[in-house]
């Protein structure tokens, strides 16, 4: 399996509070993007990050931030977290030696009261 | 992105082959045919992907219609751990991976 980790991987939180969720591999990959799925849908991209300091927007990337320091970490933030925020958070990974496959992370479900 | 159509659910039995079909009418040519499966209450894993020729590996093989505008996803001897949705996706075959998931095809397995 890919070196994937999510923390944390439960969390409940109130309307209002900041939140920040990290992705940490051990693969050294280029690539990494946050998704989130929500009851009966699939996956829906939030941002994905193409290097050191170099992110970009996903299809629903409002009330989203997103950093990436260092290439093992990408971090995903609520600056104000909303009720419609609640979902199933995945982190995903790809090489740019192959674009073929994504490797995701065993998810981090979050649930904003 | 160009979009494609699956049936919402399918059943089979244990040890029979299952086809997976999807549609994309509108796939473009440098667009990649990928397959991922979500088994539940764990992240999608990689099945499949190929670009105009029928591939197989270990997991699955895919069939590519000849004018590209449908593909066929097929496991060739299901098992319970088979059960699980199955989501059929175009990637442009340049950059970074921006995957597009649809609601997929919920398979379900029989013992």
């Amino acid at each position: 399996d890919a070196g994937i980790t999510q923390s944390p991987r439960h969390k409940v939180t109130e309307t209002g509070t900041p939140v920040t969720l990290r992705c940490h591999q051990t693969e050294n990959h280029r690539y990494m993007y946050w998704y989130r799925q929500d009851p009966g849908h699939g996956l829906r991209l939030i941002h994905y990050s193409y290097g050191v300091k170099d992110t970009d927007k996903g299809e629903v990337s409002d009330g989203y931030s997103v950093s990436r320091s260092k290439t093992e970490d990408f971090l995903l933030t609520l600056e104000s977290a909303t009720s419609s925020q609640t979902s199933v958070y995945f982190c995903a990974i790809s090489d740019q030696r192959d674009y073929n496959e994504q490797f995701f992370g065993p998810g981090t479900r979050l649930t904003v009261l | 992105d160009a979009k494609t159509t699956q049936p919402n659910s399918m059943e089979s039995n244990e040890e029979e082959p299952v086809h997976l079909p999807c549609n994309h009418s509108t796939i473009s040519g440098t667009d990649y045919i990928h397959w991922y499966r979500q088994l539940p209450s764990q992240g999608p894993e990689y099945v499949i992907h190929g670009l105009t020729s029928n591939v197989n590996n270990r997991m699955a093989s895919l069939a590519i219609a000849e004018d590209r505008k449908s593909s066929t996803l097929i496991l060739h001897r299901a098992t319970l751990r088979d059960a699980a949705v199955y989501y059929c996706i175009l990637r442009d075959g340049q950059g970074a991976q921006k995957l597009v998931f649809g609601q997929g095809t919920r398979l379900t397995i029989n013992p």
